[in-house]
């Protein structure tokens, strides 16, 4: 399965764009990138998922390079209950690999 | 939508004594997913069944652990005897069915603490 790499902490003032990258090179034609977000003391929470074009829902975009080995989540405008551990995951032989996440902190 | 359910929420137990803990997936959903997730880690997939049968288990400790899916519905997952080290999160997850486009969504977790 293919792995991810994410930066393990990351600051984002509330009301501004908060941009997660996440490198997956190894990724495989057919394997969807997944993202999730874990607030303390509540399971995963799914934000958004993709396989090759950019996709965007209520919560989020997903931002997905042309050659699929790097993805970038945006919250457009992250308030204080955004800050929570994200993480970037490639779905791939039926399940998924969760690495250590990014956590960020949005701050007043 | 229902979500997942799991109970207990909370668990503490001595070392060498079981604990069970309990899953109901969201409805329709075929695959089922147990994860163990300890403080500051990502979750690790422990089991994961595919209506009631075990589609990959290489990451359970067989010799302590055990889950069961009877009737492709509910699961239990029970620790025998319990360990220090298996403090932590158990997180039950369900998908629609196993393929990779297939969103797989997490109840809240039942949390045990091992003494």
């Amino acid at each position: 399965d293919a792995k991810t790499t994410q930066p393990p902490s990351m600051d984002c003032a509330e009301g501004r764009a908060a941009n997660l990258p996440c490198n997956h090179s190894t990724i495989s034609g057919n394997e969807y990138v997944y993202w999730y977000r874990q607030i303390h003391s509540q399971g995963p929470q799914y934000i958004i998922h993709g396989l090759k074009n950019n996709e965007t829902n209520e919560m989020a975009s997903l931002i997905i390079t042309e050659d699929r080995k790097s993805s970038t989540l945006i919250l457009p405008h992250a308030t204080l209950r955004d800050t929570a551990v994200y993480y970037c995951i490639v779905r791939g032989t039926y399940k998924y690999i969760f690495g250590t996440g990014t956590r960020l902190k949005v701050l007043a | 939508e229902a979500g997942v359910a799991q109970s207990p929420r909370y668990k503490i137990i001595e070392k060498r004594q079981s604990v069970a803990f309990w899953c109901n997936p969201i409805s329709g959903h075929a695959t089922l997913y147990w994860y163990q997730q300890i403080l500051g880690q990502g979750p690790k997939l422990l089991i994961q069944f595919q209506n009631n049968g075990v589609v990959d288990d290489s990451q359970l400790p067989k010799d302590r652990f055990s889950a069961e899916r009877l009737k492709g519905v509910d699961s239990t997952l029970k620790i025998q005897p319990a360990k220090l080290e298996d403090s932590a999160v158990y997180l039950c997850a369900s998908s629609l069915e196993r393929y990779s486009g297939n969103t797989i969504y997490f109840g809240e977790g039942s949390w045990l603490t091992v003494v």
